[in-house]
Parts: structure tokens; sequence; C-alpha cells
């Protein structure tokens, strides 16, 4: 079946250092994949998507890259800020159908001034 | 820009009694998608529809039922409120046409059952 693996949290980090969270599929065919990120009490919103292998995603400083050969979307940001605690969700789902997102457990993100 | 906008933010009731959730898609968009997200948990899909016809069904208890309307909204029926109920329900909408890459998401409605 289909399924996301994020490693688990929570990732703790001083702010300005660099982060990594890790995320791998199990998919039948050709996923797109997502991150997605809520802050604490609200909804989830889109950080960054890629369709197809070797694309890149980024938005605010994030950065993640369609890797078929390892199955894996690993988020990455250079300098971490307080602001960015909160809970990253890595997600896949097919294009082109009425497919739901299939999501990860979550990674809890605390930064520390 | 107009975002999925859900009804309501926050609902408390109590077990064995019923509740109704809303979910207003983007304009134009055609397919609602329900989540349940429980305390510490990630978001486990429940049902979705297209053009007002179930698209999908995931994890939805016998106990809940959905429905789309003619203006796309659709609203989240559920009966005999069980304390393990208690969670952040989310809407998502999506637009027509290939590819469907991503969904909007609404800001969800806590839902806890005392």
């Amino acid at each position: 079946g289909n399924s996301v693996t994020q490693m688990e949290g929570p990732v703790t980090l001083s702010e300005e250092a660099f982060l990594t969270i890790n995320c791998t599929y199990t998919a039948t065919g050709y996923p797109s994949l997502f991150w997605y990120v809520q802050y604490p009490g609200e909804g989830l919103q889109l950080l960054l998507k890629a369709t197809k292998a070797d694309d890149k995603g980024s938005n605010k400083g994030f950065e993640a890259t369609y890797r078929k050969e390892t199955t894996s979307f690993h988020l990455e940001k250079g300098s971490v800020q307080v602001s960015d605690s909160a809970v990253y969700f890595c997600a896949l789902n097919f294009s082109g159908g009425y497919n739901k997102l299939i999501f990860g457990a979550g990674t809890r993100l605390a930064v520390h001034p | 820009a107009a975002g999925v906008i859900q009804s309501p933010r926050h609902l408390i009731k109590e077990k064995r009694e019923t509740a109704t959730l809303k979910c207003y898609p983007i304009p134009r968009h055609d397919t609602v998608y329900w989540y349940q997200q429980g305390p510490g948990q990630d978001p486990q899909f429940l049902i979705s529809f297209y053009e007002k016809m179930q698209s999908d069904k995931g994890s939805i208890p016998d106990r809940f039922s959905a429905q789309q309307f003619s203006d796309y909204h659709s609203e989240l029926n559920m009966s005999s409120l069980e304390l393990g109920d208690s969670a952040l329900y989310f809407c998502a909408s999506s637009s027509p046409g290939p590819p469907r890459d991503g969904y909007t998401f609404g800001s969800g409605t806590r839902l806890t059952v005392v």
C-alpha cells in the first residue's frame, strides 16, 4: 500500500541551526509529494510540493527534492527561526484522480532563541 | 483570496449527542475532503465528494455521514458521539481538472465530547 514515514520528533534546535526532517514514502506508481506545516492551534498549510522525480519544491527558505531512487522527500532549511516552530507533515497523493492525501505521522520542531 | 471556511470553529457536545460540521470550499472547487486529526496524531482521511457524489471513503465510522450540496458546500453529520470522537476535523477542497496536486485546508473544527 501507499504510506509515508517521517523521522520522529520532537526536533529541538537553536535559532539559525540547519534543519533536516527526513521523509520516505512507499507508493505504487508516481505520487506527488508535499510538506504541510501546522502552527499551534491552526490548520494545515501547504509549505511546498513536488510533482515528479528530481523536482525541487521551495518556499520560505525550506526546500525538498523528490528523489525517486531513494523514495525520499527530506525537508531542509539552512537557518531556522523561532517562528518556524510547528509540526511538519510529509504527504503524498496521486495527481489526476480524486485521491486523498496520505500523511506521515508529523514531526514537531521546536526552535529556541 | 477566499479560503476554505469551516464552521463552527469550536464545538462542545456530550456523549450520545449529535453534531453537524460545515465546510464551504473555495469558489469553483468541486471536490471536498474531510479529515480527522486526534490529539498528537496525523490527519486521517474520512471521506470525499466530487460533484456532489461520494468519491472515496476512508476510516469514517458508521455513526458519521456526510454529503455535498448543490452549492458544493459539505456537511459532516456525527451521531451517538463518543469521547474518542474528540478531535480536530479538517475540510479541504481542490479545483477541477488535472493535476490535482494539493488541496487547500480550512482552519478546522475542534470538537470536544464530554
